[in-house]
């Protein structure tokens, strides 16, 4: 158990539709990452957010947004979405300590887009 | 050519072997992870390093900082091991801590 908790676990969308997968982390954890892993692939990193503030951003189109809320939680929000957005999401918790820090990771959001 | 690369892909190992898998990488980095993914998604933290050699029960890992190398072993395999191993490294330090991922290796010990 890492304290992380994601929602929904499997999630079904058409197309052009919109979602919004969301993330709980550990209190305290003011640093969360948000990944994408493809079927048989390493996690990509989308982006990652501290104190509600975007911190960095992977090669991900402006369609992937997000948002962090000073209860630890935060959501993952892709619009228009496309076929191969289907994958494994996967969110990542920390508190950065001036270098290094573990990261905590959540079981994931299972997204198919048919 | 991935920045991160991973050996074997996959590995089949008899229970109480000695497992050993390995990862390269291209970038300069500011620490290493070693992930456990077990079937179903969820990731595990197995181990950070920057430099040396960590152990944690019958896992150990190593870092060799000069020659962009780190290598995972298992000491008396398990069933139970069976997963995918992910290396991952953290390019940016700091505050951001951007993990750029290996393809993992896809472990089974068979009893």
């Amino acid at each position: 158990e890492t304290g992380v908790t994601q929602s929904p676990t499997h999630l079904i969308k058409t197309r052009g539709q919109q979602v919004t997968l969301r993330c709980s982390s550990q209190s305290g954890h003011n640093t969360v990452s948000w990944y994408q892993q493809a079927l048989g692939q390493g996690p990509q990193f989308i982006f990652q957010y501290y104190r509600e503030e975007e911190n960095g951003r992977g090669n991900f189109p402006p369609r992937f947004s997000g948002l962090q809320f000073p209860n630890y939680s935060s959501e993952l929000n892709v619009n228009a979405l496309e076929l191969d957005d289907s994958a494994l999401y996967l969110c990542a918790s920390s508190t950065p300590t001036g270098g290094q820090e573990t990261q905590y990771f959540g079981p994931g959001t299972r997204l198919l887009v048919l | 050519k991935n920045e991160v690369e991973q050996s074997p892909q996959n590995l089949t190992a008899q229970e109480g072997e000695f497992i050993t898998i390995n990862c390269s990488y291209s970038v300069g980095i500011s620490a290493l992870h070693w992930l456990q993914q077990h079937p179903g998604g969820g990731i595990v933290s197995l181990f950070m390093l920057s430099s040396g050699k960590k152990k944690h029960g019958r896992l150990i890992a190593t870092i060799n900082i000069q020659e962009k190398h780190s290598s995972l072993h298992i000491t008396a395999s398990h069933p139970r091991d069976s997963a995918v191993y992910i290396c991952a490294v953290d390019r940016s330090g700091g505050s951001n801590y951007k993990l750029t991922f290996g393809k993992g290796t896809l472990l089974t010990v068979n009893p």
